[in-house]
């Protein structure tokens, strides 16, 4: 079974501050890890994934994120957050070799104060 | 190019109607998929569709869902009786042909809000 946790419903940040939205998963065999944007009355955007290879992943709009296999996590990250970021991201697991139905976390809600 | 479509953007019907929520996805993706969500919540997978084939309706909540993709492109996913529980926003993705050796990304329509009344 694969299943995916965002713990936080809310996460506030200063426009120009660093800003993570974290993830944890959990699988039985290696992952594939995917971040997604949804900004209000529209729907999901792909911002990034990990496959396999380096541990971190660059995406759209400035924002990356770290595998870190040993904590099953995949936290999204932006050196400098813009009020433009504010929306609701997903992170969302899937194990390679089997299923092949991605499962979406809950979704964090980021808002950025300017 | 042209990204994922769904029509309508918004649906409301009175309980015990039947609505039929259209889909076009990108061409040339085989994948394609069918989600709700609600309010606060995370998308729900419904069905999946490789080609014409439904290759996984165990999302599906009940026999009032049902969903059909004749040509491997445009799919209609359609609700018989509706209740007022059904009220949600339905999602459909597209992706490059999934296998479980496969990591492409699925690229979401803007979603049909249809609220039951």
């Amino acid at each position: 079974a694969q299943s995916v946790a965002q713990p936080e419903d809310q996460v506030n940040v200063a426009e120009g501050n660093p800003l993570t939205v974290k993830c944890t998963y959990s699988v039985s065999g290696n992952p594939y890890l995917f971040w997604y944007v949804q900004y209000p009355n529209r729907g999901l955007q792909f911002l990034l994934k990990y496959i396999t290879g380096d541990n971190l992943v660059k995406g759209s709009y400035g924002f990356e994120a770290e595998f870190n296999k040993s904590q099953t996590s995949f936290h999204l990250k932006k050196p400098s957050a813009l009020v433009s970021d504010s929306a609701l991201y997903f992170c969302a697991v899937r194990e390679t070799g089997g299923s092949y139905i991605p499962t979406f976390g809950r979704g964090t809600s980021l808002i950025v104060h300017p | 190019g042209a990204g994922v479509s769904q029509t309508p953007s918004n649906k409301v019907t009175e309980k015990g109607k039947y609505v039929e929520l259209r889909c076009d996805p990108i061409s040339g993706h085989t994948a394609l998929y069918w989600y709700r969500q609600s309010l606060g919540q995370g998308p729900e997978f419904l069905i999946y569709f490789q080609g014409t084939g439904a290759a996984d309706d165990s999302g599906l909540p009940n026999d009032r869902f049902f969903a059909v993709r004749p040509e491997g492109s445009v799919s209609t996913l359609k609700i018989q009786r509706t209740e007022r529980g059904d009220s949600a926003v339905y999602l459909c993705a597209s992706s490059l042909t999934t296998g479980t050796g496969a990591g492409y990304e699925q690229y979401f329509g803007p979603g049909t809000r249809l609220t039951v009344t």
